[in-house]
């Protein structure tokens, strides 16, 4: 069973600090995407990456897919409270991404 | 609005007694899947299918099955729950050749 290893678990940091959250796998995925998730509901996806060594960005929000398409990372630069949620990375098997192997999640806390 | 509903959001019931978990998506999506979610565990995938007629197992598939008899809908049926099956269920849906996951609320089942 491929395995997702994500860290860190749990991260509680101050409003205008950045981080960096890691996504990692010993086993080759075809696609990697990050979702966020709010209490009560339902993940949504954030980005999906592809190609080995694919940097993609969304607003304050930097994602890497490493060059051997085994890891990943998200990086924050100055969060916001609006950032507060669990973040889950998800990786793909197969073309198509019949099959997702999500990570354990890591929870960020942004204090005002 | 686009959206994966699912019935009902919260349940608890007893070991033993047949429960059904529907999901129902109007996008007119092709693949539709079912996880559910522990601490410490993430998002684990239980079943997917691909089309109507066409289901699959995922990693955890004991206890669990599922019919595609419609586009719309890919109801999940406990035909004898246990307490190890206490999770949050989350049913997801996307078009066949994109990534991107849509997911319903969430269904909290409780068993005793």
């Amino acid at each position: 069973t491929q395995l997702l290893e994500q860290s860190p678990q749990f991260l509680s940091i101050q409003e205008g600090e950045n981080l960096t959250v890691y996504c990692n796998s010993s086993s080759v995925f075809s696609s990697l995407q990050w979702y966020r998730q709010e209490p009560g509901e339902g993940p949504v996806l954030l980005v999906t990456v592809v190609t080995g060594g694919e940097v993609k960005k969304l607003k304050r929000l930097t994602f890497q897919f490493g060059d051997a398409r085994k890891d990943s990372s998200l990086h924050i630069t100055a969060a916001q409270p609006g950032d507060t949620g669990l973040y889950l990375c998800a990786g793909a098997n197969s073309q198509g991404a019949q099959k997702l192997v999500f990570g354990q999640g890591t929870r960020l806390t942004i204090n005002p | 609005e686009a959206q994966v509903t699912q019935n009902p959001r919260y349940l608890i019931t007893v070991t033993g007694k047949k429960l059904t978990v529907t999901c129902s998506q109007n996008m007119n999506h092709e693949y539709m899947s079912w996880y559910r979610q522990d601490p410490g565990l993430g998002l684990r995938q239980i079943y997917y299918s691909m089309n109507v007629e066409v289901t699959d197992k995922g990693d955890v598939p004991e206890g669990y099955k599922v019919s595609r008899k419609e586009k719309r809908n890919f109801p999940l049926i406990l035909e004898s729950p246990s307490p190890n099956q206490t999770s949050l269920y989350f049913c997801a849906s996307r078009p066949g050749h994109r990534y991107e996951q849509y997911f319903g609320p969430g269904t909290r089942l409780t068993v005793t």
